[in-house]
């Protein structure tokens, strides 16, 4: 099956300072890969996602990029702000396929006003 | 839609109490997915359902778990009896496998067991 590692586990950063959480996986099929954002106290939310077919993708301060080659992908974070402050999640899955993601163990980022 | 209702939003047991945790998934949504939470294992998924089949349960840890579905809008997980080690988060999410790939989860619920 699939396997996600995510690194680092916490990240620190000053505001205003940019943020990059790394994920690899193991499965050459899979081709979804969405990013969760967890706040204290809720459930994951979807903020960004990538498909197979791009290499990158961005949404204002966030973008995430893919390397389907080595099987990587990252999520990129400019300009950090205190309510940025947050777990972090990654996955992969197979869109159409079995589809179930894999979850990342989450990145606890932490953004220092 | 309000998106996906777990509740309780707390509970705390004891130690051999049967614990049943609900779900109301989005209206629409064929896939219903349980995790646990916990800082040791992180986003364990549990089992999941397709319109109310379910599907693959290889992630529950013992037989003390199980989960149903008896409709497309609410699931149950039940642990009988529950053990101090099954304190975690747990979430329920769903999804819409035909539109998109996006699992929405709900707010969970904090299982403390003593």
């Amino acid at each position: 099956g699939e396997n996600v590692e995510q690194h680092p586990s916490t990240l620190s950063v000053q505001e205003g300072d940019s943020a990059v959480i790394k994920c690899t996986y193991s499965d050459s099929a899979s081709n979804y890969f969405p990013w969760y954002k967890q706040e204290l106290g809720k459930g994951p939310q979807l903020i960004i996602d990538i498909r197979s077919n791009v290499g990158e993708k961005k949404d204002q301060r966030i973008a995430v990029t893919l390397n389907k080659t080595a099987k990587h992908f990252s999520l990129h974070i400019t300009e950090t702000q205190p309510e940025d402050s947050a777990v972090y999640f990654c996955a992969a899955s197979i869109a159409g396929g079995s589809y179930i993601p894999t979850f990342g163990r989450g990145t606890s980022l932490i953004v220092h006003p | 839609d309000a998106g996906v209702i777990q509740s309780p939003r707390h509970e705390v047991t004891e130690m051999g109490q049967e614990v049943t945790l609900r779900c109301k998934p989005i209206s629409g949504h064929d896939y219903l997915f349980w995790y646990r939470q916990t800082m040791m294992r992180g986003l364990e998924l549990l089992i999941y359902f397709n319109n109310n089949v379910p599907i693959d349960d290889s992630g529950m840890p013992e037989d003390r778990f199980s989960a149903k579905m008896p409709n497309a809008s609410f699931s149950t997980l039940k642990i009988q009896p529950s053990e101090p080690r099954d304190s975690a988060v747990y979430f329920c999410a769903s999804s819409y496998r035909a539109s998109r790939t996006e699992a929405f989860f709900g707010q969970g619920t904090r299982l403390t067991v003593v």
